[in-house]
C-alpha cells in the first residue's frame, strides 16, 4: 500500500526561527512529490519535485528531494506568523491521484 | 472561473439523508478530482474524471458514494443514506490535463459536511 509519512505532526516556533519539515514515502510508482500549504480548507500549491538533489526555492521557503532515501524536506527560514498552517506532502503515483501524508501543523508565535 | 469553486461551503444533514456537493473547476481544466479530508488527516483520493468519464473511482468508499460530470465541467458528488462517519471536508481539485507530470492540481475551498 502506498504510504506518505510526515514529521513532526506539530511544531510550535517563535517568529524568526527556521523550521524543517520532513516527508518520507513508500510508493509503488513515483512520478513527483508535491508540497501544499493548507490554511482553513483549501491546500495551496508550494512546490513540485521530480529530481533528486535539485533545490526548489520560493522566497523563504525551499525544498529538496532525495529519491534514493525516499524523502523530502521543506525548509522555512525567518518564520512569520503568516506561515502558521498545515503543511501537506503528497506523492503523485502515476495513478492520476495524489497520496497525501497527514500533514505537519506549524504554529508560529509572535 | 478564476479558481475552483465548491458549494455549499458548509452542509449539515441528518443521518440517512441524501446530499449533493458541487464543484465548478477552473475553466478549460479537463481533469477533476474529489478528495475527502477527515480531521487530523491528509486528503484521501475518492475519484478522478478526465473529461466526462470517471477514469479512476477506486477511492470511493462504498456504493453510497457516486459522482458525475455530465458535460466535462461541473461535477457533483452524491452521497446516499449519509452516516456520521461521512462527516469530513470534501475537496475538489482540477488540473489542466490529468495524467501528465508538471501539471499541479488546484484545490477549491472545500465543503465541510457534518452528519448529525
Amino acid at each position: 500500500e502506498d504510504k506518505v509519512v510526515q514529521s513532526p505532526l506539530s511544531l510550535v516556533v517563535h517568529e524568526g526561527d527556521t523550521v524543517t519539515l520532513n516527508c518520507s514515502y513508500e510508493v509503488t510508482n513515483f512520478r513527483s512529490l508535491l508540497w501544499y500549504k493548507q490554511e482553513k480548507k483549501a491546500p495551496t500549491f508550494l512546490f513540485m519535485l521530480t529530481s533528486s538533489g535539485i533545490e526548489k526555492k520560493s522566497g523563504r521557503l525551499s525544498s529538496i528531494l532525495d529519491k534514493k532515501e525516499l524523502f523530502s524536506i521543506l525548509n522555512i527560514t525567518a518564520t512569520q506568523t503568516g506561515d502558521s498552517a498545515i503543511y501537506l506532502c503528497a506523492v503523485d503515483t502515476y495513478g492520476n491521484k495524489l497520496v497525501f501524508g497527514a500533514g505537519t501543523i506549524l504554529r508560529v508565535k509572535s | 472561473g478564476a479558481g475552483v469553486s465548491q458549494t455549499p461551503s458548509n452542509k449539515v444533514t441528518e443521518k440517512g439523508k441524501y446530499v449533493e456537493l458541487r464543484c465548478d473547476p477552473i475553466s478549460g481544466h479537463t481533469a477533476l478530482y474529489w478528495y475527502r479530508q477527515s480531521l487530523g488527516q491528509g486528503p484521501e483520493f475518492l475519484i478522478y474524471f478526465q473529461g466526462t468519464g470517471a477514469a479512476d473511482d477506486s477511492g470511493l468508499p462504498n456504493d453510497r458514494f457516486f459522482a458525475v460530470r455530465p458535460e466535462g465541467s461541473v461535477s457533483t458528488l452524491k452521497i446516499q443514506r449519509t452516516e456520521r462517519g461521512d462527516s469530513a471536508v470534501y475537496l475538489c481539485a482540477s488540473s489542466l490535463t490529468g495524467g501528465q507530470p508538471n501539471t499541479e492540481a488546484f484545490f477549491g475551498q472545500g465543503t465541510r459536511l457534518t452528519v448529525v
